[in-house]
This record gives structure tokens, sequence and C-alpha cells, in this order.
């Protein structure tokens, strides 16, 4: 089945405790990003890639960092988490065909930094 | 700076009617339009899309209008049914970027 998993679902932290939320997809997609939703805001583009080791800055990136050192694979990294990255995080991935077209979004992951 | 805008929060229509929701964008160099929807503890999914060199884009019940000179699309369902109540949102692509709007509720009562 073509899906995107992210994982975990749900986490509780505490400031400044780096934590990871992984990201994969099984469609061989080559562009994947990561978004957070909040309310009244829509989902906002944090980074995006369009390829192995090509990363970029989307609209609200401070404080976290990513890699994509493999096709599949797309974590998103908070070094050190605040309250304010409390969100519902979702990535997405699609075939690169000219722009982020009909991505298809994994569940979400609800965080919560306190 | 809300480059795409839902006016709109909620939205409840009644079954087998129109269900008609709106968005307005600022950069004009969007050049495509998507709408996405979203239910509860899931993900967005894809509905229909529309590029920026078209005004109108069908898919069974759904139907995008894109007004250019106004930097306004609309989505179009009909007929309405239960299981399209979920958020709405619309989305607007530029360079490599997607920007999203707030997401509009739409309900369907029986």
């Amino acid at each position: 089945e073509a899906q995107v998993t992210q994982n975990p679902r749900y986490l509780i932290t505490v400031t400044g405790k780096k934590l990871t939320v992984t990201c994969s997809q099984n469609m061989n997609h080559e562009y994947m990003s990561w978004y957070r939703q909040d309310p009244g805001l829509g989902l906002r583009q944090i980074y995006y890639s369009m390829n192995v080791e090509v990363t970029d800055k989307g609209d609200v990136p401070e404080g976290y960092k990513v890699s994509r050192k493999e096709k599949r694979n797309f974590p998103l990294i908070l070094e050190s988490p605040s309250p304010n990255q409390t969100s519902l995080y979702f990535c997405a991935s699609s075939f690169y065909g000219g722009g982020p077209y009909e991505q298809y979004f994994g569940p979400g992951t609800r965080l919560t930094v306190t | 700076d809300q480059q795409v805008k839902q006016n709109s929060p909620s939205l409840s229509v009644q079954e087998g009617r129109i269900s008609i929701l709106n968005c307005d964008y600022t950069n004009s160099m969007f050049d495509y339009f998507l709408w996405y929807k979203k239910y509860p503890a899931e993900g967005p999914t894809f509905l229909i899309s529309i590029s920026s060199i078209k005004d109108k884009n069908e898919d069974g019940r759904f139907t995008v209008f894109l007004n250019k000179s106004a930097k306004h699309l609309s989505l179009h369902i009909v007929p309405s049914q239960p299981g399209d109540s979920a958020v709405y949102f619309c989305a607007a692509s530029a360079a490599q970027k997607l920007v999203f709007g707030q997401g509009t509720r739409l309900t369907i009562n029986p």
C-alpha cells in the first residue's frame, strides 16, 4: 500500500530535550516536505527536499533541522524544543514534476512541549 | 503576511445542495492551485487542482474555478453528501513551495 508514515504519532516532551520525528514513504517520491498545522494559520511549510542531499527552507524553518540521506526518509529534528513548537506536524511527499503538486500526506504527529 | 486566505472558517450546507468554498490569494506568481480535504486524525488528501492558465477544472462532483483578475478561486461540490463533511484547505504553488490557506470546516446536514 502506497503511504507516508510518521513516528511517533503523539509526543509530549520538555523544553530543551532534543527529539526526532521520522517520516518515510514507499512511493519512490523525489520531493518531501514538512508542515506544521496551527489553529487559524492552516498548514505552514517548514522544510522541503527535492531529492537526496537537497533540502531548503520553507516559511517557518526556525528551530528545526532536516536531513535527506535516503530517498525514502526525511526526519525532522528539533534540537532544543520550545513551547511555541507545540503543534500538529505533517510530512508529505510527491513526484518531482516541476512543483510540489498533489502531495501525499502522512497521518500527522501531535507534539506537545512543556 | 497571509498569501492565501480562506475567510470563512466554517460553512454549513444541506445535503444535496451545492457547497461553495472560497479562497483568495495575493501572490500573482502562483502557478498552480490545489484543494485538499482533511478528516480528523488524518493527513490532508488531495482533491482537485487547477493550473493558472485555466479558469475551470472539473472532476465528478467537484469543480474548481479560478478568477485570476480577482485573485480568487472557489471549489464547488454538487450535490453535497454527508461524507463531504471535513476541513477543506486551498493551497497555491510557486517555485517549490506550497502555501496553504487557514481552512474551512464544511458540515453537510441531512
